[in-house]
């Protein structure tokens, strides 16, 4: 049973505008969530997290959104790049059930065109 | 700046054979993971360990093994390699617990078994 889920396996977005990337979670105790990058034939590579106790944070173009309620996060990327064109995953972390683990969704496939 | 070393980069094993998938890290984290991505999937947790000489399960250990006697260094073996083992295996660091810390992960050892 997935515990963090990326729906749509890909997304096509124009250079200049703005790539919205979603995640869903499952488990309530989740408290820390991250979206990472992944190139191909690379590592990932950390890109922007937030606590629970925030409802957004910002860095640069990339700004991440958590609905509790919902349980959903969402990546905003603007202005989008071609050299964002990449493999984003969601994790989630659960401080408070202890030292768990992150469980990581399956990714979302970024494509900018130019 | 090494950050998370992998090797090798590329293996092919038969069915049956043993081998070690080496990582080490020079950032001095106590915190480090293996994982696996099957394609399509999302990164599932092998073992971690919290500091040398201490390892604990993740969600998929079977057929596998570690051990952490070193702070730098985290080896994962196969002792029977099997198809069902034929992944990307990346390996990961951090400074904290998984809740509050990114982790840095290491370009994967691509490892298929025939």
């Amino acid at each position: 049973d997935q515990q963090v889920k990326q729906n749509s396996p890909s997304l096509s977005v124009q250079e200049g505008r703005i790539s919205i990337l979603n995640c869903d979670y499952t488990n309530s105790m989740f408290d820390y969530f991250l979206w990472y990058k992944k190139y191909p034939a690379e590592g990932p590579t950390f890109l922007i997290s937030i606590s629970s106790i925030k409802d957004k944070n910002e860095d640069g173009r990339f700004t991440v959104f958590l609905n509790k309620s919902a349980k959903h996060l969402s990546l905003h990327i603007v202005p989008s790049q071609p050299g964002d064109s990449a493999v984003y995953f969601c994790a989630a972390s659960a401080a408070v059930a202890g030292n768990t683990p992150l469980v990581f969704g399956k990714g979302t496939r970024l494509s900018v065109i130019a | 700046n090494a950050g998370v070393t992998q090797t090798p980069k590329f293996r092919i094993l038969k069915i049956g054979q043993s081998m070690t998938l080496q990582c080490a890290q020079d950032m001095n984290h106590n915190y480090m993971y293996w994982y696996r991505q099957d394609p399509g999937m999302g990164l599932k947790l092998i073992y971690y360990s919290v500091g040398a000489g201490i390892t604990d399960k993740g969600e998929v250990p079977n057929g596998y093994n570690v051990s952490r006697s070193t702070t730098e260094d985290f080896p994962l073996r196969l002792e029977l390699a099997a198809p069902s083992q034929t992944s990307v295996y990346f390996c990961a660091s951090s400074h904290g617990t998984p809740s509050n810390q990114p982790q840095h992960f290491g370009d994967g050892t691509r490892l298929s078994i025939l």
